[in-house]
């Protein structure tokens, strides 16, 4: 398994700001995703986060909304941009070490106002 | 892109009673994966199942593939109010060197004293 840190754990922000949020793997992972969880929901995959290269994103996420880093194999960032209410949500980091399976880190709790 | 549909979405019983939740899909996952999150907290992987037919138990949890590998079940017996929670099942789509989870709805399991 990985262990999986995010920062911050929770966060109340005022619209039309930004957040980064932080995501920390406790050791090398091949592949990072980011999704978006509404409470007692499933997942919804935003992006996958490339070692090197541009995140790859889903059907309806834009880099302008949520630019995200990964500037190494164990690190990666999510920015949530020019944030509304509807921005307000859980997001959770999530790595792939090998085979299929995927360890989640604790979540984000967004709450915009 | 496959679907998985997972039943139910919503289950309240008491302690003691079984239950089983469902994951269907009409084509064949690589592997399927079944995690549990409790409020606040990320998924935690519970099991993956990879082989036709194969069946694996975690103390009073049953796992099942099928023979097809297109569905699987969870089986709880004997619930206690610790296996509250929001179960997932997610089935591994692999193509090429590609990759991609497709996630169940959920179902939010209340287990009463």
């Amino acid at each position: 398994s990985a262990v999986i840190s995010q920062k911050p754990s929770r966060d109340i922000c005022q619209r039309g700001t930004s957040l980064t949020i932080q995501c920390q793997v406790d050791s090398q992972v091949t592949m990072m995703f980011w999704y978006r969880q509404q409470p007692g929901q499933s997942l919804t995959l935003i992006a996958t986060a490339n070692q090197g290269s541009e995140a790859t994103y889903e059907s309806g996420f834009v880099i302008d909304k949520f630019p995200i880093s990964r500037p190494n194999l164990t690190f990666s960032t999510l920015t949530v941009s020019n944030m509304s209410p509807e921005d307000s949500s859980i997001y959770l980091c999530s790595a792939r070490r090998r085979g299929y399976e995927q360890y989640f880190g604790p979540g984000t709790r967004l709450t915009v106002t | 892109t496959q679907l998985l549909e997972q039943s139910p979405q919503f289950l309240s019983i008491q302690e003691g009673e079984n239950l089983t939740v469902y994951c269907n899909s009409s084509s064949v996952f690589s592997s399927l994966q079944w995690y549990r999150q409790e409020p606040g907290e990320g998924p935690v992987l519970l099991v993956t199942v990879v082989t036709g037919g194969e069946v694996k138990k975690l103390k009073r949890l049953t796992f099942q593939f099928g023979d097809a590998r297109k569905d699987s079940s969870l089986h709880i017996t004997a619930a206690q109010p610790g296996d509250t929670g929001l179960y997932l099942c997610a089935g591994a789509e692999v193509w090429d060197s590609n990759y991609q989870l497709i996630w169940g709805a959920g179902t939010k399991l209340i287990i009463k004293p």
